[in-house]
C-alpha cells in the first residue's frame, strides 16, 4: 500500500539550533502535506501544509520544502526553542492505491531541544 | 467553539468486554475521522465519515470493530469483544471538506484492555 517513511525517529538539538526532518512519500499523485506537532499527552496540532503547487512555504520560525520529483518534503524549523520539543508527524494525502483521499501519516520524529 | 470533543478520556476495561468511544466534532464540520495511535503502528487512520456516511474503512482492523455517525453531531466507535491488543489512543478529527484541509483533533481516548 502507500507508505509515508519519515526520519529521524529521534532528534537533539541545541537551543538557537536548526532541525530538519524529512519525509518521503510513495503515491506520486499525493497533493497536500501537513505537519503536525504533538505535546506529550496532548493531541496533533497542525503547524504547517503545503500544496503540490508549491515548493516552499514559511511561517515565522518553520518552513515547509516539497520536492514533486522525488517525492520528498521536509519541516525546517529555526531558532528552536525549549518548547519546540515535541514529536512532530507529517503526513500525505493519498490518491491512489484504493484510497479516497486519505491521509497517511509517518511514524513521527520526537524533537528534544536543550536549554 | 469548544472543539473536538470526546468521552471517556481514559478508559480500563478487561478482555472481552465491549467498549464504546465518542466524539463530537466541531459543529459546521463535514467530515470525521477515527485514528488509533500506537508506539509500533503510529497514526492509523481506521474510518472516516462524509456528511454522516462512512466513506473509507478500509483501516478497521477487524469485525470486532464498528463505526457509526447516527447525526452530524455525533460519532461511536465500538469494539466488541475487546482485546489486549487493541490498548491505544483514539484520536477523532473532524474538518470542512477532504483531507487536504485542516483535520482537528479531539483529546483521544486512551485505551487499556486488561
Amino acid at each position: 500500500g502507500e507508505n509515508v517513511e519519515q526520519h529521524p525517529s529521534t532528534l537533539s538539538v541545541q537551543e538557537g539550533d536548526s532541525a530538519v526532518i524529512k519525509c518521503t512519500y510513495s503515491d506520486s499523485a499525493s497533493n497536500y502535506f501537513p505537519w503536525y506537532k504533538q505535546e506529550l499527552g496532548k493531541r496533533p496540532q497542525l503547524i504547517i501544509d503545503i500544496r503540490s503547487n508549491v515548493g516552499e512555504k514559511k511561517d515565522q520560525r518553520i518552513a515547509v520544502t516539497l520536492n514533486k520529483t522525488a517525492k520528498h518534503f521536509s519541516l525546517h524549523i529555526t531558532e528552536t526553542q525549549p518548547e519546540d520539543s515535541a514529536v512532530y508527524f507529517c503526513a500525505a494525502r493519498v490518491l491512489t492505491g484504493g484510497s479516497q483521499g486519505n491521509l497517511i501519516f509517518g511514524k513521527g520524529t520526537k524533537l528534544s531541544v536543550k536549554p | 467553539d469548544a472543539g473536538v470533543i470526546q468521552s471517556p478520556r481514559h478508559e480500563v476495561t478487561e478482555m472481552g468486554q465491549e467498549v464504546t468511544l465518542r466524539c463530537k466534532p466541531i459543529s459546521g464540520h463535514d467530515y470525521l475521522f477515527w485514528y488509533r495511535q500506537t508506539m509500533m503502528r503510529g497514526l492509523e487512520l481506521l474510518i472516516y465519515f462524509n456528511n454522516n456516511v462512512p466513506i473509507d474503512d478500509s483501516g478497521m482492523p477487524e469485525d470486532r470493530f464498528s463505526a457509526k455517525m447516527p447525526n452530524a453531531s455525533f460519532s461511536t466507535l465500538k469494539i466488541q469483544p475487546s482485546e489486549p491488543r487493541d490498548s491505544a489512543v483514539y484520536f477523532c478529527a473532524s474538518s470542512v471538506g477532504p483531507s487536504y484541509n485542516e483535520q482537528f483533533f479531539g483529546p483521544g481516548t486512551r485505551l487499556t484492555v486488561l
